[in-house]
């Protein structure tokens, strides 16, 4: 079974569309977060929710709204899609938050923005 | 967090050690020494950690200087699905912060047969 899953694995939208990745852990762990890969491949933190609250909001358009419905998942909805939202958006999942907790991160969502 | 930096690419042989260098000279004394690998366009995937003590799993081994400024990650005997971009990355402690992981260049890596 996979452990972290996201689902599209490829999405191609216009611009201005509103779109959502979801994402599931089957790790029972109580953190989740998102990443964005640009096309320089910089890896950055988007959001962060430990028990489906939110920890980490780092510098995010509002445009970009994660929800957490339980623990197990957090879904990723963009609105008024732009041309620089393109990326690979990755999900990932620890323990909780703690320094000593691996984070397992999901295959990837492609976002291509037309 | 404290910074880190690292070599923007090496060659290994295959069968051979790769040992990947890091810098981490600011790194505070409760902060952990993390490394991940990123396989061509797959999510990043865990390798080891650790904190003062070397460390080894069966991918992997930690060597951390004793003053802790450095590090290196030895893959003992490299094949070619080792060839990934390796992320030396430094955890830190204060408030939110210690829940991300912050991703700087890596070191590609290219294991060669």
């Amino acid at each position: 079974d996979t452990a972290v899953s996201q689902t599209p694995k490829y999405l191609v939208t216009q611009m201005g569309n509103d779109k959502s990745i979801k994402c599931e852990q089957n790790l029972g762990h109580d953190t989740m977060y998102w990443y964005k890969q640009d096309s320089k491949k910089f890896l950055k933190i988007m959001f962060s929710y430990n028990n489906k609250e939110l920890i980490i909001n780092e510098t995010v358009p509002n445009r970009f709204s994660p929800k957490s419905p339980d623990k197990a998942h957090l879904n990723l909805h963009i609105n008024s899609l732009e041309l620089g939202d393109s990326a690979v958006y990755f999900c990932a999942s620890s323990r909780d938050g703690g320094s000593s907790n691996e984070q397992f991160f999901g295959p990837g969502t492609r976002l291509t923005v037309l | 967090d404290a910074k880190t930096t690292q070599p923007t690419s090496m060659d290994c042989a295959e069968g051979r050690a790769a040992n990947l260098p890091c810098n981490h000279s600011t790194i505070s004394g409760n902060e952990y020494v993390y490394w991940y690998r990123q396989i061509h366009s797959q999510g990043p995937q865990y390798i080891i950690h650790g904190l003062k003590n070397n460390e080894t799993n069966e991918m992997a081994s930690l060597i951390i200087t004793e003053d802790r400024k450095s590090s290196t990650l030895i893959l003992p005997h490299a094949t070619l699905r080792d060839t990934a971009v390796y992320y030396c990355i430094v955890r830190g402690l204060s408030g939110g912060s210690n829940y991300k992981l912050t991703f700087g260049k890596g070191t590609l890596l290219t294991v060669n047969p």
